[in-house]
């Protein structure tokens, strides 16, 4: 059963380049039916899709971060990247990592638990 | 393409019948997800594919609707059920949510 475990700092300073990795466990990133996914939810507000990469290495990013956002696969650890450069306060959110494509391209699960990065000097 | 959920809260008592309405701001084709979700959790997957009960998912949860009005039923509400869910939907690449339906105990 697939299973997604997200990781990184939980502090980043304005301007500064958030990174987060999700580790995949119980199934492989070289799944060519999956599209690894992050998500991110401010407090006390909605869900907000921020990309997705298969592992042909084609990435889909949602058009209002598309210019700060890049994701990456590591197939030697099974894992998947965020990268989302310039931040500002409005990056302070709880960040998941998801999967769709299995059984449907239309939904996403599982989901990480998520992790809170906080935006501040 | 923006989806509207209605109402923003539902309050109800265990036992009743909720009704949770999603609707998009063009057509998504049967492209509709459910979700759960309770404080301090992820989301839990519910219905996919509009209508599609997901894996482990009680069957008092329903789904139904296509093009741009879809409906979230719970037959019988109990106490686990009391949390906020979301529709969300996937335009070719794009994915969108909803801004979620709180359904608390009346």
């Amino acid at each position: 059963q697939l299973q997604l475990q997200e990781s990184g700092p939980g502090l980043v300073k304005p301007s500064q380049t958030l990174s987060l990795t999700c580790s995949v466990s119980g199934g492989s990133i070289r799944n060519d039916n999956y599209y690894w996914t992050w998500i991110r939810q401010p407090a006390g507000k909605g869900l907000e899709w921020i990309g997705r990469i298969n592992i042909s290495g084609s990435t889909n990013y949602n058009p209002s971060l598309k210019s700060r956002v890049t994701m990456s696969l590591d197939t030697s650890r099974n894992q998947f990247s965020l990268k989302v450069t310039s931040v500002t306060a409005a990056d302070t959110a709880v960040y998941y990592c998801a999967t769709a494509g299995v059984p449907s391209t239309g939904m996403f699960a599982p989901w990480g638990q998520g992790t809170l990065v906080t935006v501040s000097s | 393409i923006v989806l509207t959920q209605s109402p923003a809260t539902l309050s109800l008592s265990p036992g009743e019948r909720a009704t949770l309405s999603c609707r998009a701001s063009q057509s998504v084709s049967s492209y509709l997800a459910w979700y759960q979700q309770k404080p301090g959790q992820a989301p839990r997957l519910l219905i996919y594919d509009a209508s599609n009960r997901a894996t482990g998912i009680p069957a008092r949860f329903s789904g139904s609707g296509s093009g741009t009005d879809f409906t979230l039923t719970i037959s019988r509400l109990e106490p686990d059920d009391f949390a906020i869910y979301y529709c969300q939907q996937r335009a070719n690449w794009l994915y969108t949510f909803g801004q979620g339906t709180k359904v608390d105990i009346k």
